[in-house]
């Protein structure tokens, strides 16, 4: 397996414009999770998936952000409008059940608004 | 909701010592107790995980222990090596696959 696969590893867009970010949990994982990674404020959870279902988005920041998962290979992440305070590194994972493998994460998305 | 903290922030140690990081929680319905390595610029990656139904677990020179009436939770690596060097995060979960909350993390360098 692929791994958990996002995309793109790196954006740079102007503040403002609408951000989208991508993620292919592995195959047969069941649970999705959004993270976002800062030096100020770590690791922290935006929103999560089980059975493409949204569970929780306390940690959703903002209107201005959303996600969706259509079907158990896909989820994005969007940003809209983008704002300076949103550059970080945003990580997918994934996770299957409770087989007790914990998350897999990707190799996340970059984003700078500048 | 859950709340991790985790210590020192920083830990510099000597190749071939020992390194302690230690963590607490709040949510006594927590269960699952994973621990993440992060190299830098890297995806943080699952090293070790236990459960609350045991007390210690060890994979070669890494162990983890945890002490649930305290909600307490630690890692320890021996030997340590330069390849160690990297950020580590404690988390916090009810289950293995429920929302894992993250501890602030602890960057550990190791001098050769």
């Amino acid at each position: 397996d692929a791994g958990v696969i996002q995309s793109p590893r790196h954006e740079v867009t102007e503040m403002g414009q609408e951000v989208t970010l991508r993620c292919k949990p592995i195959s047969g994982h069941n649970s999705l999770f959004w993270y976002r990674q800062t030096m100020m404020r770590g690791l922290e959870l935006l929103i999560y998936f089980n059975n493409n279902v949204p569970i929780d988005d306390s940690g959703m920041p903002e209107d201005r952000f959303s996600a969706k998962m259509p079907n158990a290979s896909f989820s994005t992440l969007k940003i809209q409008p983008s704002e300076p305070r949103d550059s970080a590194v945003y990580f997918c994972a994934s996770s299957l059940g409770d087989r007790g493998q914990g998350y897999t994460f990707g190799s996340g998305t970059r984003l700078t608004v500048v | 909701g859950e709340n991790v903290e985790q210590h020192p922030s920083t830990l510099s140690v000597q190749e071939g010592d020992s390194a302690v990081i230690k963590c607490t929680y709040s949510d006594s319905a927590s269960n699952y107790f994973p621990w993440y390595k992060q190299e830098l610029g890297k995806r943080p990656q699952l090293i070790i995980d236990i459960r609350s139904n045991v007390g210690e677990k060890k994979d070669q020179r890494i162990a983890v222990t945890l002490n649930k009436t305290a909600k307490h939770f630690s890692l320890h690596i021996t030997e340590t090596q330069p390849e160690d060097s990297a950020v580590y995060f404690c988390a916090a979960s009810e289950t293995s696959y429920d929302k894992v909350i993250f501890g602030p993390g602890t960057s550990l360098s190791v001098i050769p």
